[in-house]
């Protein structure tokens, strides 16, 4: 079965710092692995993913991620902080290698709080 | 503009009643699901469509019903016999083929039982 960890409830990074948010999967094929972005009580964003290719990707809003085979790690990153980065952030993995529909795992989410 | 709209925003429900929530695609679409969002738990799937007219259930379907009359519609009711139907509820779209497509959201719907 497929899962993802989201090992801190909670970031808290000072404005302008840069800012990781961690996460760690589990799947049995390739990964491809999603970062999403809600605000309260909004629906959920979609930030960036990788597929394959380089392991750094970029994505909306000056966010970026690093995929980590070997650790089996996907952390979200941003060099530097704004207030309006505060939200919550969720990863997200699918089994690639599978024929048919492949579902979504997510994790339980991170809430990012920038302080001014 | 290209979206998902699902309506209401809000919702309050007696114990005992079934109630529908709307989610609504023009992104053309032909995967839909619904999510459900409960604090300290992520999401959770309850339905997903493929394709007009087919659905499956998802980790959590018991209490729910769903159908695909349409690809621009995949409408989820809570029945009475959900027995914890408080939380918040997500519907999604997604390009089918390939399956590296990212999810779109909705706004949601906040469904609260008194």
């Amino acid at each position: 079965a497929q899962s993802v960890a989201q090992p801190e409830d909670q970031v808290n990074v000072a404005e302008g710092n840069p800012l990781t948010v961690k996460c760690t999967y589990s799947v049995s094929g390739n990964p491809y692995l999603f970062w999403y972005v809600q605000y309260p009580n909004r629906g959920l964003q979609f930030l960036l993913k990788y597929i394959t290719g380089d392991n750094l990707v970029k994505g909306s809003y000056g966010f970026e991620a690093e995929f980590n085979k070997s650790q089996t790690s996907f952390h979200l990153k941003k060099p530097s902080a704004l207030v309006s980065d505060s939200a919550l952030y969720f990863c997200a993995v699918r089994d690639g290698n599978s024929g048919g529909y492949q579902k979504v795992t997510f994790g339980i989410g991170t809430k990012l709080q920038v302080i001014p | 503009d290209g979206g998902i709209t699902q309506s209401p925003k809000y919702l309050f429900r007696k114990e005992g009643q079934n109630v529908t929530l709307s989610c609504e695609q023009n992104l053309n679409h032909d995967a839909m699901y619904w999510y459900r969002q409960d604090p300290g738990q992520g999401l959770r799937l309850i339905y997903y469509s493929q394709i007009v007219n087919d659905f499956q259930k998802g980790d959590i379907a018991e209490g729910y019903s769903v159908s695909r009359e349409k690809k621009e519609s995949f409408p989820l009711t809570v029945t009475s016999a959900q027995k914890n139907p408080t939380a918040f509820y997500l519907c999604a779209s997604s390009i089918s083929t390939p399956n590296t497509g990212e999810l779109f959201f909705g706004e949601g719907s906040r469904l609260t039982v008194l």
